[in-house]
């Protein structure tokens, strides 16, 4: 069985500082590793996904991710917030080979202030 | 290419009616989910179809729900009757190579 835990169900940055948004994974097997974004009334939007191979993985609008199998971790960073990053991140492991089968974590709001 | 439409987008209810939700996925995607979404809770899998057979619905409250994808294309989901705990954004993605692309979901209120 799989699972995620999100660390910090809110998360509160101001402009301009680094974004961080923690996410530990469980699986029994080698997973595939993702992030979503959700805007408000929005579905959700791939931001980047871990497979195989290099272990740091770099999305859209800036944000990238490092895969850390000894720390069962999947942290979501980028390096300056802008206020249209406001949004709830949702991290989702599955089992390798398939996209398929999404476990998704509770859901990390980030609030990006002045 | 046109993404994932889902129709309506709000729908409010009283407890013990019926609602019925329609996804039209991307063109050419084999493979259609159903999620709901609770409020503060992470998307949770109801149905996956491939083409028109389910190839999961171990997580559907088949006691009330229903879902249907007769020609491959387009999927409803059924709730009936509705309780408050349905209460939740119902959210369609479909994929192709695996990469699931989510509509914007339906909100229901169930009062």
């Amino acid at each position: 069985a799989q699972s995620v835990t999100q660390l910090g169900s809110h998360v509160s940055v101001s402009e301009g500082a680094l974004v961080l948004l923690r996410c530990n994974y469980s699986s029994s097997v080698p997973p595939y590793l993702f992030w979503y974004v959700q805007y408000p009334n929005q579905g959700l939007q791939l931001l980047l996904k871990y497979t195989t191979g290099a272990t740091l993985v770099k999305g859209i609008n800036g944000f990238e991710a490092e895969f850390k199998k000894s720390e069962t971790s999947f942290h979501l960073t980028k390096p300056s917030a802008h206020m249209s990053d406001a949004a709830e991140y949702f991290c989702a492991v599955s089992e390798t080979g398939t996209a398929s089968k999404l476990t998704f974590g509770t859901g990390t709001r980030l609030q990006v202030t002045l | 290419e046109a993404g994932v439409a889902q129709s309506p987008r709000y729908k409010i209810i009283e407890k013990r009616q019926s609602v019925a939700f329609w996804c039209n996925p991307i063109s050419g995607h084999a493979t259609l989910y159903w999620y709901q979404q609770i409020l503060g809770q992470g998307p949770k899998l109801l149905i996956q179809f491939q083409n028109n057979g389910v190839v999961d619905d171990s997580q559907l409250p088949k006691d009330r729900f229903s879902a249907e994808r007769l020609k491959g294309v387009d999927s409803t989901l059924k709730i009936q009757p509705a309780k408050l705990e349905d209460s939740a954004v119902y959210l369609c993605a479909s994929s192709l190579d695996g990469w699931q692309y989510f509509g914007p979901g339906t909100r229901l209120t169930v009062t």
